[in-house]
């Protein structure tokens, strides 16, 4: 079976830097991505990591460690428009479809 | 990228009766899926729709009650059969490009309430 683990809720300040974790347990492990979702809208593709390390994308950056089954997703100089659900979605094997964490509800705050 | 729409966008549906979601891709793709997300929840894989075959469930969901059609590379229906409120939810269909399976598109969704 698959299980991630990801804060239910975070708050932060505009302007600051935030981090979202996600821990894992898969039987097999092909690659972390994280999605966004805003209240009513459907789940969007922010970014994916297969291998160790930091992927930088804008103002959203992304992190895996393969050997502690644990990435994040680091969102910098935060806006009110990132008040947004934020899940991680774990890759078992090449053409299996992605299993999803709960999600991390993102409040920003003035 | 991929536009995908969905139809009915709502419905309000009594108990027992059954309602076909429909998903339309502007583009041919492989990979369609449906999955089900209460408010505030997570998103559960219902099933994998495949072209020219039956479609694929994950545990703890069957044909019976989610039958799924996939007539074409670009179109595909799911139906919630028999209603009972437990199937209030949000439903919606994805699509994985070319870019990979860590990329998927989903659709606006469907939000159904089961009374």
């Amino acid at each position: 079976g698959q299980s991630l683990e990801q804060p239910s809720e975070v708050t932060a300040v505009e302007g600051a830097i935030v981090q979202i974790n996600c821990t894992y347990q898969t039987s097999g492990f092909y690659g972390l991505s994280w999605y966004q979702q805003h209240d009513g809208g459907a789940p969007t593709f922010l970014s994916y990591n297969a291998l160790d390390g930091l992927e930088e994308t804008g103002r959203f950056s992304s992190f895996l460690s393969r050997s502690d089954s644990y990435g994040y997703l680091l969102l910098q100089e935060l806006q009110m428009k990132d008040s947004a659900s934020y899940f991680c979605a774990v890759i078992s094997s090449g053409n299996t479809p992605l299993v999803f964490g709960k999600g991390t509800r993102l409040s920003v705050i003035a | 990228s991929a536009v995908i729409s969905q139809k009915p966008s709502r419905d309000i549906c009594q108990r027992g009766t059954s309602l076909t979601i429909q998903c339309q891709v502007d583009s041919q793709v492989t990979m369609m899926f449906w999955y089900r997300q209460q408010p505030g929840q997570s998103l559960t894989l219902i099933a994998t729709a495949n072209q020219g075959s039956e479609a694929t469930y994950e545990s703890g969901f069957v044909i019976d009650k989610f039958p799924i059609s996939r007539p074409n590379l670009t179109f595909s229906t799911l139906t919630v059969s028999n209603m009972s409120p437990e199937d209030s939810s949000i439903y919606l269909c994805s699509v994985e490009k070319s870019e990979g399976m860590e990329t998927q598109y989903f659709g606006p969704g469907t939000r159904l309430l089961v009374l």
